[in-house]
């Protein structure tokens, strides 16, 4: 079955420790995307990546940091100059179309809480 | 004023009602609209994507788009209990090389 695995499902950072999310897709998509959500908050964009090996800051992209090395993998790092990492992390892919921008999919996204 | 907006409700209809979600935007040459519906605690799921004026059906939900108005709303008809989650209204952004733009979504609870 295609689609977008998230995982971890929960995870739990330390202070002064850098944490790794990780998204992998197999729907042959081009774009790959990070949010974040924050509880009875719409969806804020973090990074994205349009092409293997180039990605560009979104709204929100102090503190994260990410790769894309491979056209199915789009790993987020929180680090920690992330100051409130306390949230739900989406990853989203989407092919990328010359004429009208395709929906976005989303993974089941991964929470990330300060222990 | 804000990119997307939407009420944050929560909007509450009765069983076998029909629910309307609304959503403005602000970018004048935005070209895709996509409605999300989110469960308590889960992932945003695709339900509709309209890129023309008018209306667009699929079983209950029917998108309308009206670009002239900046406006796009969808409707549920026959309401179920399990149509009661939080609704995205996302929009393309042309002057932000088209990236999403999403809503705070609209809180839709059917009451039985």
């Amino acid at each position: 079955d295609g689609g977008i695995t998230q995982s971890p499902k929960y995870l739990f950072r330390k202070e002064g420790q850098n944490v790794t999310l990780s998204c992998e897709q197999n729907l042959n998509h081009d774009a790959m995307y990070w949010y974040r959500q924050d509880p009875g908050q719409g969806l804020r964009l973090i990074y994205y990546s349009q092409i293997v090996n180039d990605f560009q800051k979104g709204d929100i992209a102090e503190g994260y940091s990410v790769s894309r090395e491979k056209k199915e993998s789009f790993p987020l790092t929180v680090t920690s100059a992330q100051k409130n990492p306390t949230a739900f992390y989406l990853c989203a892919s989407s092919n990328v179309a010359v004429r009208e921008n395709q929906p976005q999919h989303f993974g089941d996204g991964t929470r990330l809480s300060i222990l | 004023q804000k990119e997307v907006e939407q009420n944050s409700g929560p909007l509450s209809v009765p069983e076998g009602a029909i629910a309307s979600l609304n959503c403005t935007y602000s970018d004048r040459g935005s070209q895709s609209f996509f409605w999300y519906r989110q469960y308590s605690g889960k992932s945003p799921e695709l339900i509709m994507s309209i890129y023309s004026n008018g209306d667009k059906e699929d079983g209950r939900f029917t998108a309308q788009l009206n670009k002239a108005s900046q406006y796009v709303s969808l409707l549920i008809r026959d309401s179920q209990p399990s149509d009661s989650a939080t609704y995205l209204c996302a929009v393309n952004s042309y002057n932000q090389g088209g990236k999403l733009i999403f809503g705070q979504g609209t809180e839709l609870s059917v009451k039985p």
